[in-house]
């Protein structure tokens, strides 16, 4: 079993819509969460960090439910830019661990 | 900002050549990682390292080494090439600890074997 595990998608969903995307990890000894964006042929980049009390930045809000070992990326109001891979990340005993990536498509 | 720098964008190597990946950053991260991509599989940690001379394991260090000498530099090495390292590599640093450490990523290194 991988140690961060998400549904590779793609989803391909219309402007304006909602998204959700999860995340499931298996050491419960993980200390810290985050979300990375990565364009196509370009390095993946920080979209944001996620905290057990939840938090939002604009149009994306991200949950942390450690009792589940569960983490998610919600997107309101997609916008076109925001077609992309969205990779969940955990860091587990001082490693960077990347989830598989689920790719967004937004269509006008 | 942070930058990370790779040596090469493209690189294409025969089967058993020794190869070297540079990667340098200009933050004074501790850490430094060597990732590799490949299409389904997402980015699978080979080596990371959390100080100068220090150096663990990721899930798949079959077939490749690092070297941290200095602070800045962490450079992966595959002994002898074979053609299923052909991939995208990915070098990244950050600060210690895990309390909202971001990576920062250099652009990629794609290595053709043949």
């Amino acid at each position: 079993r991988k140690e961060v595990e998400q549904d590779p998608g793609p989803f391909n969903v219309p402007e304006g819509a909602t998204v959700a995307f999860n995340c499931t990890y298996s050491n419960s000894a993980s200390q810290s969460f985050f979300w990375y964006r990565q364009d196509c042929r370009k390095e993946p980049k920080l979209l944001m960090s996620v905290y057990s009390s939840g938090n939002e930045d604009g149009r994306f809000t991200a949950q942390l439910n450690r009792a589940s070992q569960y983490i998610s990326l919600l997107i309101r109001d997609s916008k076109l830019s925001d077609s992309a891979t969205y990779l969940c990340v955990v860091i587990s005993s001082y490693k960077l661990i990347f989830g598989s990536g689920t790719r967004l498509l937004v269509r006008p | 900002d942070v930058k990370v720098t790779q040596s090469s964008r493209y690189l294409v190597k025969r089967t058993g050549e020794k190869v070297f990946l540079e990667c340098v950053q200009d933050m004074d991260h501790e850490n430094m990682f060597w990732y590799r991509q490949d299409p389904g599989l997402g980015l699978r940690l080979i080596y990371f390292s959390y100080d100068v001379k220090m150096k663990e394991k990721g899930d798949i260090p079959e077939g490749y080494s690092v070297s941290r000498e200095k602070k800045e530099r962490f450079s992966l090495i595959l002994e002898s090439a074979s053609t299923n390292q052909t991939s995208m590599y990915l070098c990244a640093s950050s600060l210690p600890g895990h309390e909202n450490t971001e990576a920062f990523f250099g652009q990629g290194t794609r290595l053709t074997v043949v």
